[in-house]
Parts: C-alpha cells; sequence; structure tokens
C-alpha cells in the first residue's frame, strides 16, 4: 500500500499526558498537511509543511502542538499536556508541489483518534 | 477568507433514487470547490473538484456536481443512489496562495436505505 499512513490508529491517554502521532506521507509528495477533525464536524486546518519547512500554522495550533518533518519525509505531531478538549481525529495529508503551482489533490490517511480521559 | 455551508446535516434517501447535497460557499476570488467523501474508519477520498474549466463536473461512482456563480452554489447530485453511497461528504473549498488548504463543511451524512 502506497498511501498515506498513520500511526497509531488510536490513542488513548490521561490529561495531562504528552502524545505524539506520526504520519508517513506519500514518498514523492513534497506536502503534508495535518487536519483535526472533532465530531460532527469537517476537518480544520493545523498545519503543512512543504519538504522539511513548516510554512504555515493555525492559530488552532496552541503552543501545546508541535509539528516537525525533519528531513522532508515522516512527520510527527506533538501534543504537550493534553486536555479533554484534544480529544478528537487527527488526520494527515500529502501532495505534490506541481511546477506549474496548480492545484494537486490532498491524500488523507485514515487518522489517528485520540481520547484523552 | 472562503467557507462553505451545506444545508442538510442529515439527507436520508431510499436506493435507487437521486441523490441531492447541497452546498453553499463564499469567497472573495474564484473558487476551486471539492466534494470529498468519508467512509466509516476509512481515509476521506476526493469526489471530484472544480477548477475554474466546466461548471458541470463529473466525479467517481457517477457523482457529479454543478458549479452556479449566480447562485454561490455547488450541489452535488447522483441520479440513482447505492446502499455503498452511505457516507459522510463534505464540501470544499480552497484557502488562498497555492498551499492547496482546504476549508471544509461540517459534513452531510447520507443514509440510504432499502
Amino acid at each position: 500500500d502506497t498511501g498515506v499512513s498513520q500511526d497509531p490508529r488510536h490513542k488513548i491517554t490521561k490529561r495531562g499526558q504528552n502524545v505524539t502521532f506520526r504520519c508517513d506521507p506519500i514518498s514523492e509528495h513534497n506536502r503534508l498537511y495535518w487536519y483535526r477533525q472533532t465530531l460532527g464536524q469537517g476537518p480544520e486546518f493545523l498545519t503543512y509543511f512543504q519538504n522539511e519547512a513548516q510554512l504555515e500554522k493555525s492559530r488552532l495550533l496552541s503552543d501545546r502542538f508541535s509539528a516537525e518533518r525533519p528531513k522532508g519525509s515522516f512527520s510527527t505531531l506533538e501534543i504537550q499536556r493534553t486536555e479533554q478538549g484534544d480529544s478528537a481525529m487527527y488526520l494527515c495529508a500529502s501532495s505534490p508541489l506541481r511546477s506549474d503551482m496548480s492545484y494537486s489533490p490532498l491524500h488523507f490517511g485514515n487518522g489517528t483518534r485520540l481520547t484523552v480521559t | 477568507a472562503q467557507s462553505v455551508t451545506q444545508l442538510d446535516s442529515h439527507v436520508s434517501v431510499s436506493e435507487g433514487t437521486p441523490v441531492l447535497l447541497r452546498c453553499n460557499y463564499s469567497s472573495s476570488y474564484s473558487p476551486s470547490l471539492f466534494w470529498y467523501v468519508q467512509h466509516p474508519n476509512k481515509g476521506l477520498q476526493l469526489l471530484l473538484k472544480y477548477t475554474s474549466a466546466a461548471t458541470l463536473v463529473k466525479g467517481i461512482n457517477g457523482f457529479e456536481a454543478e458549479f452556479k456563480k449566480s447562485e454561490t452554489s455547488f450541489h452535488l447530485t447522483k441520479p440513482s443512489a447505492h446502499m455503498s453511497d452511505a457516507a459522510e461528504y463534505f464540501c470544499v473549498v480552497t484557502g488562498t496562495g497555492t498551499a492547496s488548504k482546504l476549508t471544509f463543511g461540517t459534513g452531510t451524512r447520507l443514509q440510504v436505505t432499502l
């Protein structure tokens, strides 16, 4: 399977703990995105990378959240001091960067479901 | 800024009858619009996209959507529903620039009954 891979699929943690999620994009895709989806809502943009550079962060990404893509391949999203409000599905997506800058469809992973108790 | 409004949170149709999922958009420039589908425990899948070419866009699995600038709408239709179409559908608009950042609607859950 050469799609976007996310690990773990599910994570249950206690309030105050730190968690880290991993995303492996499609190998030739330069761009990588993180979205968050809460129950009954559409996904909300968190941040995106072009290669290893983090180019944009949403105001939703508080200082407890940090994302990295150190070698321009896989990415990690860490949440420190988790709160119950962090419970959500965290989605990763990737897309290629086209030379003409035209739109490239995003390919989504199956997500990591976080439950904070 | 851009946004989309999905007018129905839940739609129920009988198998074999037409499907209509409604979406209105707001954008200060010519938007690119999409419909994504999300099946339970599956990733989001692109159904179709409008990027300022033909206003009637055909997608996968028999779905299509028509971009109507005068009505600021981008409704999703299918002539005949199948049980396998039951899923959550999201209307989506691109963000500014070339980052392909997507702004999602709140979703419409499609139920297909026998």
